[in-house]
């Protein structure tokens, strides 16, 4: 099975701009999960969709949102884009259930970096 | 804020010998997992242990939990240089609802 897909891999904007960042699950996989990565805070949850629902949400400002289709892919989007929003962008999918309970398998990432 | 808090921050050997991590948290646990990262590449998924298991081993890697003390270990025996990574301990919690990640160890294996 392919993996964990992530686009773009990498990003530049300016701040003020919006970005959507795209997320394809492995396939039959129904829970997909994104996480922020900075040198600073570490790995942060952003929040958590299972068949087009979201199921948790981390504590972000609502700058941050997402959803998820009906074929499971992912998108999330950063409105008005700060400096500190720079970071390693992951997404994760897990084969049952929701990301706390089995392994999720993770994307390369997009490293988007605001200028 | 972190639920993991890990120990060593950095760890640096040489191959061949083992690598210890621990992992500490603080709220029940549904389950407890181990992630490798290469450098600012994805996470790959090692080892779930969950809460009423203590002992769990995958090729070289064995994980130990302990419930009662909040903690975790990772080693890895017989390390090599391709083992060199960051390594993460994440937790699961049906009251949180979400997998909590520590903040890692930095292991370096010098050949």
């Amino acid at each position: 099975k392919a993996g964990v897909t992530q686009t773009p891999r990498y990003l530049i904007k300016t701040r003020g701009q919006q970005v959507t960042l795209s997320c394809s699950p492995i396939s039959g996989h129904r829970s997909v999960s994104w996480y922020q990565q900075t040198p600073g805070q570490g790995l942060q949850f952003l929040f958590e969709y299972f068949s087009e629902t979201q199921r948790n949400k981390g504590n972000f400002p609502g700058r941050f949102s997402g959803r998820q289709f009906s074929n499971s892919r992912s998108e999330m989007n950063v409105s008005t884009l700060e400096l500190g929003d720079s970071a390693l962008y992951l997404c994760a999918s897990s084969p049952q259930g929701t990301g706390r309970t089995y392994e999720q398998y993770f994307g390369p990432g997009t490293r988007l970096t605001v200028t | 804020s972190q639920q993991g808090e890990e120990d060593p921050q950095a760890l640096s050997i040489q191959e061949g010998e083992n690598a210890t991590m621990n992992c500490s948290y603080k709220t029940s646990i549904n389950n407890l997992q181990w992630y490798r990262q290469n450098s600012g590449r994805g996470l790959v998924h090692l080892i779930l242990i969950r809460s009423n298991e203590r002992e769990k081993h995958s090729g070289r890697l064995r994980v130990t939990l302990d419930t009662s003390k909040k903690s975790s270990s990772l080693l890895i025996t017989a390390s090599r240089a391709a083992d060199t990574a960051s390594y993460f301990c994440a937790t699961g919690s049906s009251n949180t609802g979400k997998l909590i990640f520590g903040q890692g160890t930095t292991l370096q294996v010098k050949p």
